[in-house]
């Protein structure tokens, strides 16, 4: 069964740093590009940020460029989001969720067919 | 990227069909068949429903069913039922190598 667990949501103060966790099971983690999206409180879904299965391709939306940092562990099959500077605006739960298609070697998923149930990420001094 | 447009609120009696709409541009929408949508219930993580403008995944019924004609695309739910009550997204992929989604409609299952 496929399962994708968040972690390391919580509360930091604006210009602070935190680092988000989404664990894998089920699948060959290695062989999916995964993605992070983002819903802030009562609003509505945003793609933050995709890593193809290597590792080698990385995007980020223009909210986050700079500012965010994605990466995995193949061996360890986690996906992270590392988030500095943070602002009031990136208030919100964090889905890490997984490409429909299998061995996609670059390029953003047009569809994710997998997500973890999210973690909190509150931004506020 | 501007978010695509979508209702606010649709509604619709059980067995009735409804229609939410997905505007967008030509470089999103309108430059490839890679709509998606995705149902959202109070508290839970987004389903995926349609994928490429009008492919169901396994397990979702085929009351659901999209389309796209130039820079809109369209998810129709047919035989409404109250478990269809929800937020539905929908998604694109764009030209800048990217994906913008829709501001998000809330079904109302009357």
């Amino acid at each position: 069964e496929v399962q994708l667990v968040e972690s390391g949501g919580g509360l930091v103060k604006p210009g602070g740093s935190l680092r988000l966790s989404c664990a894998a099971s089920g699948f060959t983690f290695s062989s999916y590009t995964m993605i992070w999206v983002r819903q802030a409180p009562g609003k509505g879904l945003e793609w933050v940020s995709s890593i193809s299965g290597s590792g080698a391709f990385i995007y980020y939306a223009d909210s986050v460029k700079g500012r965010f940092i994605i990466s995995r562990d193949n061996a360890k099959n986690s996906l992270y989001l590392q988030m500095n500077s943070l602002r009031a605006e990136d208030m919100a739960i964090y889905y890490c969720a997984r490409d429909l298609v299998f061995g996609r070697i670059r390029g953003v998923p047009h569809s994710t067919d997998y997500w973890g149930q999210g973690t909190l990420v509150t931004v506020s001094s | 990227q501007s978010a695509l447009t979508q209702p606010a609120s649709v509604s619709g009696s059980p067995g009735q069909s409804i229609t939410i709409s997905c505007t967008g541009t030509s470089s999103d929408v309108g430059a490839y068949d890679y709509v998606s949508w995705y149902q959202q219930h109070p508290g839970k993580a987004p389903k995926l429903m349609i994928y490429d403008v009008s492919s169901r995944p396994s397990g979702v019924p085929d009351r659901f069913s999209g389309s796209k004609s130039g820079n809109t695309a369209s998810l129709t739910i047919s035989g409404l039922q109250a478990e269809d009550e929800a937020d539905y997204y929908c998604t694109s992929y764009t030209t800048s190598s990217t994906l913008v989604f829709g501001g998000g409609t809330r079904l109302t299952v009357l």
